[in-house]
């Protein structure tokens, strides 16, 4: 069975400054796709970055990055110059390509930004 | 914004009570999902359906059954609602290739 981890229940930084947010992951699949998603208090859950498993490149989406180590099984979730709006539930995801069967999620990071 | 629906964004109802939670999307989405999450904590799958007349049972057992008439609809039922049942429902649909797009959830109290 597929596991996600995240170590960290919460997580604070300050405004302007990065913080890293930690993922392992646990599988036997080759060909799979991990996410970062955001789910901000009493608002909907959205996509904050995709990586396919098969790519070395790190993606990256403005002030957001990820370091893949696909070897380790390790996918962790860098923010750069922190705002207020990043407050927010991150949850770390992983799905089998081509299964239809939907995300498995870690236990999420409470981010908390301090002005 | 992701064209998905759910509704009511908030339910309050007694013990025994049969309740159905709609999910709708505009996106054309096949496959469709229901998760189940407690305040601050993970979510677990407990129903998907990858087309019209295909529904599964998820990781999570639930008390729950749905269905999958037309492609856009997926709602979900509780045929006697109990106090465990009290928790929050997020519907999500997916293009493939793992993304999904989700509702704003509805989050079910049980008196």
């Amino acid at each position: 069975a597929q596991t996600v981890t995240q170590s960290q229940p919460e997580m604070s930084v300050q405004e302007a400054e990065t913080v890293t947010l930690s993922c392992t992951y646990d599988t036997s699949e080759s060909d799979y796709y991990l996410f970062w998603y955001k789910q901000p208090p009493s608002r909907q859950m959205i996509l904050v970055i995709r990586q396919e498993a098969y790519k070395q490149q790190n993606a990256t989406e403005n002030r957001f990055s990820v370091n893949f180590q696909k070897a380790a099984k390790s996918f962790s979730l860098k923010i750069s110059d922190s705002q207020l709006g990043d407050a927010a539930m991150y949850f770390c995801a992983y799905a089998i390509s081509g299964s239809a069967r939907q995300l498995t999620f870690g236990s999420g990071t409470q981010l908390t930004v301090l002005p | 914004e992701a064209d998905i629906y759910q509704t009511p964004r908030y339910l309050v109802i007694g013990t025994g009570k049969k309740i159905t939670l709609e999910c709708s999307q505009t996106m054309g989405h096949d496959k469709m999902y229901w998760y189940q999450q407690d305040p601050g904590m993970e979510l677990h799958l407990i129903h998907y359906s990858y087309g019209v007349n295909s529904t599964e049972k998820g990781d999570l057992s639930s008390e729950s059954t749905v269905s999958r008439i037309r492609t856009e609809h997926f709602p979900l039922t509780l045929e006697s609602a109990r106090p465990s049942h009290t928790s929050q429902y997020l519907c999500a649909s997916s293009p493939g290739a793992g993304e999904a797009f989700f509702g704003q959830g509805t989050r079910l109290t049980v008196v």
